[in-house]
């Protein structure tokens, strides 16, 4: 079975500071996996997707992530915080072969302060 | 380009009753999705469908049922509503069952 945990349910950073969002999975084959963000009352959007290929995914706005195998991680960050980028963080794992559905981590609230 | 489109937006029951959310996409994709996100809790898969005609339970699918008629739509039912339906629902869809999914803006349901 897949599951998915994300440490922290908040974060908080300053404009211009570093962003790093923390996501661990667990998967009995290799994985794909999902950074998506929520804005408030819309639905997800995609923001990068590591499917088997570069282990460092470059996103949207901004956005990447590195897939580490030896420690079942996908953690996302970007250099440099935007007051945009508040929002919610989903992290999401399905498993590469066969039919799959996606299991979503609780999710991490991003909070960016002036 | 509407992309999943989800009806109706926010909706108020009393306990007992009976509602459909409908789900529909434009971009002829084969899979389809429920999800109910709750505070603190994720995104929880309530019902899926591989194609027109199936559907198939996911990780809570009490008190819900769903039907995939048309390719394009998928059926949300409750059937006696209850407070604890109370939530966000939210429907995707995807082309295979490993790519991306696109979700609908969601919509917000209270159970009195």
């Amino acid at each position: 079975a897949q599951s998915v945990t994300q440490l922290g349910s908040h974060v908080s950073v300053s404009e211009g500071a570093l962003v790093l969002l923390r996501c661990n999975y667990s998967s009995s084959v290799p994985p794909y996996l999902f950074w998506y963000v929520q804005y408030p009352n819309q639905g997800l959007q995609l923001l990068l997707k590591y499917t088997s290929a570069a282990t460092l995914v470059k996103g949207i706005n901004g956005f990447e992530a590195e897939f580490k195998k030896s420690e079942t991680s996908f953690h996302l960050t970007k250099p440099s915080a935007h007051m945009s980028d508040a929002a919610e963080y989903f992290c999401a794992v399905s498993e590469g072969s066969g039919y799959s559905t996606l299991t979503f981590g609780k999710g991490t609230m991003l909070l960016v302060s002036p | 380009n509407a992309g999943v489109t989800q009806t109706p937006k926010f909706r108020v029951l009393k306990t007992g009753q009976s509602m459909t959310l409908l789900c529909a996409q434009d971009m002829n994709h084969e899979y389809m999705y429920w999800y109910r996100q709750d505070p603190g809790m994720g995104l929880r898969l309530i019902h899926y469908s591989v194609g027109e005609g199936t559907t198939a339970k996911g990780e809570v699918p009490d008190g819900y049922n769903v039907s995939r008629l048309k390719k394009q739509n998928f059926l949300l039912g409750l059937e006696s509503a209850a407070p604890s339906q109370t939530s966000v629902y939210f429907c995707a869809s995807n082309r295979k069952s490993n790519q991306p999914q696109h979700f609908g803006d969601g919509t917000r349901l209270s159970i009195l």
